[in-house]
């Protein structure tokens, strides 16, 4: 399979707390996205990283790229609970026409 | 801001029915896409599109499913006979270049009983 695999599968913080996710893949990759999923909607695009890139900040995202252990990692700083939601890494492979995604990590900040 | 748009958000259908899912993307945007997620699991890629043509396509897309883009603006998705696994959220998603940010629609929760 192409999938992404993210850990851990469930995560639950405090708010105002950083949350870390990872994400890991198999093969080589031109560059890889994180999505957030609330639930029973829509992807939304959050944030792309290059393969030639290594760290990227949007805001309170921060996502770093290691091409040699095929992973990435996303922080959310300063968490809140609008932030509760499902995070889903996905990777642009081979001509870049399709991206698949890893099995997601669900977030729960608790007020 | 434009957006992808999704017809409808929910459709029952019996088993054995051939169901449309109908998706609007963005309307400069060159690759399309649909992806299912049965609830709560794993986001799976069906199949990409473009210049009036299957890209890829993985093996869920199998004989039963057919994609189109019948005019200039609409992207659809036909599953000729619906199985009862075939329950799911589909979600299209449309893209002005490859390896770029991808946009998707809210979704068609396809329920077949």
């Amino acid at each position: 399979s192409q999938q992404g695999e993210e850990d851990p599968q469930a995560l639950s913080i405090q708010e105002g707390e950083n949350a870390t996710m990872n994400c890991s893949y198999k093969t080589s990759i031109n560059n890889l996205q994180w999505y957030r999923q609330n639930s029973g909607r829509g992807l939304v695009h959050l944030i792309l990283i290059r393969s030639n890139e290594r760290e990227k900040h949007s805001g309170r995202l921060r996502v770093t790229l290691d091409t040699s252990k095929k992973s990435s990692s996303l922080l959310i700083t300063a968490s809140r609970a609008a932030d509760t939601a499902s995070y889903f890494c996905a990777t642009d492979v081979g001509a870049g026409n399709q991206f698949y995604f890893g099995t997601g990590t669900s977030l729960t900040v608790i007020p | 801001e434009p957006e992808v748009t999704q017809t409808p958000s929910h459709q029952v259908t019996q088993m054995g029915q051939e169901v449309i899912l109908r998706c609007v993307p963005i309307s400069n945007h060159l690759y399309f896409y649909w992806y299912r997620q049965i609830l709560g699991q794993k986001v799976e890629f069906l199949v990409s599109f473009y210049n009036n043509e299957i890209s890829e396509k993985s093996e869920i897309f199998d004989d039963q499913f057919s994609v189109e883009r019948p005019d200039g603006s609409n992207f659809t998705l036909k599953i000729r006979s619906t199985k009862l696994e075939d329950s799911a959220m589909y979600f299209c998603a449309s893209r002005g270049q490859p390896n770029t940010e991808a946009f998707f629609g809210q979704g068609t929760r396809l329920t077949v009983v």
